[in-house]
């Protein structure tokens, strides 16, 4: 098993969309976990940090739930430059390694 | 913010060559960075972890004999990939964690650009 599973999508969707993306982790002991984004031949950003209340950054919203080792990313409003891979990512050490998801393709079409 | 550079960008060589790819931290000190692989259509995979001064910690699968890491610097770390083969043509991804502060219980860790090789 993966330790770091995603819904390879493509997620294709028009502007104006709501859009959710999951994500699964099997290590319990996992500490920190975020969510990049990754562009065509680009590196990845980080996007943004999941905290265990949840939390949001303008259109886009995070939630975890520890007990069923499960990450969510929602995107409001979905616009065209909001087309890319969002990468699930979990540090299983503090302050050590990422391991990476595959990634979610998200296509936002007009 | 943080920026990381990568040197080459991309890179062709031919079969048994050795390529040198660097990764800087550009405005930070970074004692720890990272060496990722990527192949089309796949998550980024760790290979190595590089500590200033010390040997680098290579994960499962990774020989440490063709993927020669040194981080001889607070700055700087370098890749070389010896005898290069064709299977060995991907995308390559350094990070840098820094100190500069700590998010969700982690440090974050700021890639470069990559250095997209093509073995030939």
């Amino acid at each position: 098993r993966k330790e770091v599973e995603q819904d390879p999508g493509p997620f294709n969707v028009p502007e104006g969309a709501t859009v959710a993306f999951n994500c699964t982790y099997s290590n319990s002991a996992s500490q920190s976990f975020f969510w990049y984004r990754q562009d065509c031949r680009k590196e990845p950003k980080l996007l943004m940090s999941v905290y265990s209340s949840g939390n949001e950054d303008g259109r886009f919203t995070a939630q975890l739930n520890r007990a069923s080792q499960y990450i969510s990313l929602l995107i409001r409003d979905s616009k065209l430059s909001d087309s890319a891979t969002y990468l699930c990512v979990v540090n299983a050490e503090y302050g050590n390694k990422l391991v990476f998801g595959a990634g979610t393709i998200l296509r936002v079409k007009s | 913010g943080a920026v990381v550079s990568q040197h080459p960008s991309w890179v062709i060589c031919k079969s048994g060559t050795s390529v040198k790819i660097e990764c800087r931290s550009l405005d930070f000190q970074a004692t720890t960075m990272f060496w990722y692989r990527q192949f089309p259509k796949q998550s980024l995979m760790l290979m190595a972890t590089s500590n200033e001064g010390s040997k680098a910690t290579y994960e499962q699968g990774v020989e440490k004999d063709k993927f020669l890491i040194n981080h001889a610097s607070l700055t700087l770390s370098t890749l070389t990939v010896t005898s290069a083969h064709p299977e060995d043509s991907s995308f390559y991804i350094c990070s840098a964690r820094g100190d500069r502060g700590v998010i969700a219980g982690g440090y974050e860790q700021y890639f470069g650009p990559g250095t997209r090789l093509t073995v030939t």
